[in-house]
Order: C-alpha cells, then structure tokens, then sequence
C-alpha cells in the first residue's frame, strides 16, 4: 500500500460548483496533513494545513480530517478557471524524521 | 518576500559530470529538504537536514549526496551524472519539523545527455 493515495484525475468541475478533493494516507501516527497547489511549470505552494479531526475552513477552501478513517480531503467552493492546477496532499512522517509524503496528485480543471 | 532560490531554471549536462545544485533560503529557516518530481511518480525525497552540519538521507538518496555548510545554503550534488537522474528537483524548507508546511523553490529542471 502505498504511503498517500490520491486519485490522479483529471477532476473536471464547471465554475461556479463545488470541487472535492480526496486523499488517504497509511501511517495512523500522522498529525500534520497539508493541501498544495502546483500550477503546471510551477513549483507546489502550500494552501492549507489541518492537524485536528473536522472542518477547517479558510475562504474558499475547506479541509477536512478523518484520522479514523485516515482520510483527508479538499473541498472548493465557487471553483474558477484560476483553480485549475495539480492539487498535491502531503502527510507528515512521524518515525522518519518528521518529514513529508506527498501524494502523487490530483489534476482539477475548471471548465468556464 | 521570503524566498527559497535555486540558482538554476534549467540545466544539460552530460552523463558522468559531476552536478551542483544549489539552493538558498532568506528565512533563517532550520530545515531544507531536497525532492525530485517526475511524471506518475510525484515528489520523492531524496535528503534532508535539520540543521548545519546535518544530513539524513531520504527515500531515493543513491547517486546523490549533499552539503550544508550554512544555515541557508543545502546542496544536492549528483557525484556522477546518469540519464535517470533527468528530473524536476526542487528544494523546500520549513520552520520546524512535522507541523510547518513547505516554502518550495522554484525547481531546477535538470536534463542529463
């Protein structure tokens, strides 16, 4: 199984509606869970970050955390053209020097 | 504005040089990391280090090594270039370990020949 599985897409949603993104990690002794956007020829830029089970909202996104179920995902409301990008989850690493696995990816296109 | 530079777009070399890759951080960050990314195969980590002087190798350290003689310099040297080792490498540093997210370099996409 590998570490963080996100499905690779591509993730068609038309402006305006509500893109969900979706990530699942292996290790039960993650705490810290980040969402990136990589633009294509760019470089991964960090969007939000969640370490507690629920909701977090910070403007149009929402991340959401289920360690049960070892689940996290991505929700974008009111999607533009501009969301358009390779989202990227990443998870941290617990017994190997706290550093990140990153998921191989998902690719949202926001249809005008 | 907080920046992670790394001193190359674009590089060829041809196989068998010896490579540097540099990167630079202007956050008195603690921590730098080096990753490759290439198509179906996301970012893989190849070094890190945690502080001056301090190096731990990643998932995929083979044919590389690095140097971090100061806080905000990290290194990626690739000892002998090879044809596979033709990728997207991009530097990252972070504030702490495990709750601080990335500030990632632009990337240097490198070609062996």
């Amino acid at each position: 199984q590998k570490e963080v599985e996100q499905n690779s897409g591509p993730l068609s949603v038309p402006e305006g509606a509500i893109a969900s993104l979706n990530c699942t990690y292996s290790d039960r002794g993650s705490q810290s869970f980040f969402w990136y956007r990589q633009y294509s020829g760019k470089s991964p830029e960090l969007i939000m970050s969640i370490y507690s089970n629920g909701d977090k909202e910070d403007g149009r996104f929402t991340a959401q955390l289920n360690k049960a179920s070892q689940y996290v995902s991505l929700l974008i409301r009111d999607s533009q053209p501009s969301d358009s990008a390779t989202y990227l989850c990443a998870v941290n690493r617990p017994d190997y020097g706290q550093n990140f696995v990153f998921g191989p990816g998902t690719r949202l296109s926001v249809l005008p | 504005d907080v920046k992670v530079t790394q001193s190359s777009r674009y590089l060829v070399k041809r196989t068998g040089e010896k490579v540097f890759l540099e990167c630079v951080q202007d956050m008195d960050h603690e921590n730098m990391f080096w990753y490759r990314q290439d198509p179906g195969l996301g970012l893989r980590l190849i070094y890190f280090s945690y502080d001056v002087k301090m190096k731990e190798k990643g998932d995929i350290p083979e044919g590389y090594s690095v140097s971090r003689e100061k806080k905000e310099r990290f290194s990626l040297i690739l000892e002998s270039a090879s044809t596979n080792q033709t990728s997207m490498y991009l530097c990252a540093s972070s504030q702490g370990q495990g709750q601080y997210g990335y500030t990632f370099g632009s990337g240097t996409r490198l070609t062996v020949v």
